[in-house]
Order: C-alpha cells, then structure tokens, then sequence
C-alpha cells in the first residue's frame, strides 16, 4: 500500500508568519506530486503539479520544492495572511498498476489576524 | 468556480436505496475522476473515465458503478446504500495527459444515509 504522510496535521499562526509544511511520498516510480488548496465549504483548488526531481514552483507567497529522490515535497507560505487559512492537501500520482492520485490527509492550517 | 459542475448538492436517502450523482466536466476535458471523502478519512480515488471509457479503478465498491456519456458527463451509481455509504462525493475533471496535469474539483455532492 502506498502512503501519503503530511506533517503537521495542523498548525496555527499568526498574521504575518512564515510557515511550510511536508509531504512525503514513496521514492520509487515517481510521475508527479499534486498540491491542494481546499478551503472550508469549497472544492480542491490546484496549486501545482511538480514532475521533476528539484522542481520549485511559486505562486504569490505560496512557493513548493519537490526532491523525488528522497520522497519529499515542502510547500512554503511567506507572510501568512488570514485567507490562507485552508486544508493543504499534497498527492502522489501512483503510475504503477492503479495509475491514479494518492491523496494525503492534510495540513489544516489556521493564520490568526 | 473550476467550471465543473456537480448536481444534486446535497442527497438523503434511506439504506438500501440507490442513487445516481452527476457530474459534468470543464469543457474540452476527457477525463473524469470521482472520489470519496468520508468523516475520517481523506480523500479517496473511485473510478476513472477518459473520453467514455474507464482508465483506472481505485477502491470502488461492487455496488458502485459508474459511466461516461458521449457529451463526456459522467455518473456515479450507489445502490443497496449503507450508513458507511455516507460522505462527500466529488468530480473531478482533467484536460490531456494523466500524471503531470492539475485536476479541478467540482463543488461535491454531500450524500446522507439514514
């Protein structure tokens, strides 16, 4: 079975702090790592999609590296404002047999004004 | 708005009945996902569809079915409905490619089971 671990489950800041949290994948038979953005009462909203060993993708404040060596992804958010405050949802894209995305559980993430 | 759209918003049904949810895609999108948000698990992979035929199978259930239609919407059959049955069901669609493409979310369909 594979696992998608996200730590912390959740996290609380203040306005104005900086802030990451990690996603770890298996090594092996890497295609793609997914990041979400999903807030309270919405849908999943995609922040980036990374295929490459070393990539680093910024959107804004928020920005995301990826090391397919080692399985691991951090997603950095610069200055948290209050509207960040959403559950960030990594996922590993499973190009085995299953071919589908491996979501992990979360980092609910709490940006106090 | 992902621009995929999802009806009913909210369902309640009785156990051992069946429902159908619908889910119609970004336009010019071919592959539709479906997945399975329950309490106290994360978001779980169903099924798969790609220009109306099924691509890849995640953990669905036998009583789960599900189709895609020629004009690419799709849709999720639930029957002999359990309490466990309860979650939030979402679509998903994604333009060509499979790994390396973002996949937008529709709003989900809230289903009750009582």
């Amino acid at each position: 079975i594979l696992n998608v671990e996200q730590s912390p489950q959740s996290l609380h800041v203040q306005e104005g702090d900086s802030t990451n949290f990690t996603c770890s994948f298996p090594s092996s038979n890497f295609y793609a790592l997914h990041w979400y953005r999903w807030e309270t009462a919405k849908s999943p909203e995609a922040l980036f999609v990374m295929t490459l060993n070393g990539d680093e993708k910024k959107k804004g404040r928020i920005s995301a590296t990826l090391n397919t060596k080692e399985g691991y992804s951090y997603l950095y958010i610069k200055g948290s404002q209050p509207e960040d405050s959403a559950t960030y949802l990594c996922a590993f894209w499973d190009g085995g047999a299953t071919n589908k995305l491996i979501f992990g559980t979360g980092t609910l993430l709490a940006v106090q004004p | 708005d992902s621009g995929v759209t999802q009806t009913p918003k909210h369902l309640i049904t009785a156990t051992g009945q069946r429902v159908t949810l619908r889910c119609s895609p970004r336009s010019g999108d071919l592959s539709v996902y479906w997945y399975q948000q329950s309490l106290d698990q994360g978001l779980q992979f169903l099924i798969q569809y790609y220009n109306g035929e099924e691509r890849a199978k995640g953990n669905i259930l036998e009583r789960f079915s599900a189709q895609q239609f020629p004009d690419l919407h799709s849709e999720l059959n639930l029957s002999s409905l359990e309490l466990g049955d309860s979650a939030l069901y979402f679509c998903a669609s994604s333009g060509p490619g499979l790994a390396g493409v973002e996949q937008y979310f529709g709003p989900g369909t809230r289903l009750t089971v009582t």
